[in-house]
């Protein structure tokens, strides 16, 4: 159950795309199309926004996608806006989530 | 409205026990299986336990198996999670989560801090 591998941090202007990894292993990410991504603003609960690799539940902006390849997971957020500066989560099977994301609008 | 209220939290002394509940309002509760999970001050999500439908299987995080217990109570619509020889690094906020198909939570409780401290 070791946490999945993100990066730190992610920067980008408003306006532009982003992309954040998450990169598991054959036994987790790579074993089932089963990744769920999660947004979270400081003292807040987390919110879903993408689940089985890449539907997004109702309500959730379609600027945010997500896809898989082989071991790693991607979150894209396109069309940055200042309310997407926030905490960013993937959760695959086994259990683990990654180590988190902090996304800065610049 | 689809709602998850935890409580119980609170400062609780190293070798202590505590028990944390989740009031579910809003959906068939005995539809889904449900999870804690636990965020650390300043640190990442952590997934701690999760329970099926009937109660019947529980699997638990490396990090608590052996010392908390996760249970429901269906005819109430509650969710629990007791913890025995607490140790300071289980010191967090804990969320109650509803889970959506496999490996997603859809719906989340605000959450109920725990201290863990002399």
């Amino acid at each position: 159950q070791s946490a999945l591998t993100q990066p730190a941090s992610v920067s980008g202007s408003p306006g532009q795309s982003i992309t954040i990894s998450c990169t598991g292993t054959s036994g987790d990410i790579g074993a089932y199309n089963y990744v769920s991504w999660y947004q979270q603003y400081p003292g807040k609960a987390p919110k879903l926004m993408i689940y089985d690799v890449s539907d997004r539940p109702s309500g959730v902006s379609n600027r945010f996608s997500g896809s898989k390849s082989g071991n790693t997971a991607s979150l894209t957020i396109s069309g940055l806006q200042a309310e997407d500066e926030a905490d960013y989560y993937c959760f695959s099977y086994g259990g683990a989530f990654g180590t988190g994301t902090e996304v800065t609008v610049l | 409205e689809v709602q998850l209220v935890e409580s119980g939290g609170g400062l609780v002394q190293p070798g202590g026990s505590l028990r944390l509940s989740c009031a579910a309002s809003g959906f068939t509760f005995t539809t889904y299986w449900m999870n804690w999970v636990r965020q650390a001050p300043g640190k990442g999500l952590e997934w701690v336990a999760n329970i099926k439908q009937d109660g019947s299987v529980k699997n638990y995080g490396a990090s608590v198996k052996g010392r908390f217990t996760i249970s429901r109570d269906n005819a109430q619509n509650s969710l629990s999670l007791q913890m025995n020889s607490l140790r300071a690094d289980d010191t967090a906020v804990y969320y109650c989560a509803r889970n959506r198909g496999y490996e997603t939570f859809d719906v989340w409780g605000q959450g109920t801090m725990v201290t863990v401290s002399s």
